[in-house]
């Protein structure tokens, strides 16, 4: 139980263009969704936070008109990189918290790898 | 958010035990202490998690002093299958917000 799926795994666009990419919770409805990136041999960099039906909060830095969230359901949060450009390359991560009482892990999806061109 | 310290990388052999040990001095009193495992490209995955004392699963176990300012990550007899990044991760559950740290590179060889 409690998996986190991600689409896509991979994908390459070129610059100027936006991609997006949706995070669902398969087997569990999720309070809340988190949206990591992760540039190379470096750690997790939380981006924002997500609850279904509200907006997005997002962490200091990160540019909120360039990463659009929409948490449209309680199993549904995609995340879209608008006007990408070469420097928005990086390994994309999601994770999930369960809505239940008591849960406290946070599941985290396979990543999605962008490369912009 | 209480910030964490780890070894940057440790080296082990196969059917070791392998103990992590991760520094949390200005840990909260709501704090729970956290491991997550990553492998190269994927997810990272729930390893355990704990508030005092020790805590043990069917991968591992934590060890978390009275004081709670550290605590142990404990895999018993690892594989060439854990060589991966483990995060100790501190943070109050009501919020779930989790800050990772650099991470301990573990390196298992045959």
């Amino acid at each position: 139980g409690a998996v986190v799926s991600q689409h896509p795994s991979r994908v390459i666009c070129k610059s100027g263009t936006s991609v997006k990419i949706e995070c669902r919770s398969l087997d569990f409805q999720a309070t809340t969704m988190f949206w990591y990136r992760q540039f190379p041999k470096q750690s997790l960099m939380l981006m924002a936070t997500s609850n279904e039906g509200s907006k997005a909060t997002y962490e200091q830095g990160v540019e909120k008109d360039k990463f659009l969230i929409n948490h449209a359901s309680l199993t549904l949060s995609t995340l879209t990189v608008t006007s990408a450009h070469p420097e928005d390359s990086s390994f994309y991560i999601c994770s999930a918290l369960p809505r239940r009482t008591g849960a406290y892990e946070q599941y985290f999806g396979p990543g999605t790898r962008l490369t912009v061109t | 958010l209480a910030k964490t310290t780890q070894p940057i990388s440790m080296d082990s052999y196969e059917g070791q035990e392998v103990n992590i040990t991760c520094s949390h001095n200005n840990i909260a009193t709501n704090d729970y202490i956290t491991w997550y495992q990553q492998f190269p490209s994927q997810g990272p995955r729930f390893i355990i998690q704990g508030y005092k004392t020790k805590v043990t699963n069917e991968v591992a176990s934590l060890f978390i002093p009275a004081d709670r300012k550290s605590s142990t990550l404990s895999l018993p007899r690892v594989s060439l299958s854990d060589t991966a990044v483990y995060y100790c991760l501190v943070g109050d559950l009501i919020y779930s917000t989790l800050t990772f740290g650099k991470g301990t590179m573990l390196l298992v060889s045959p």
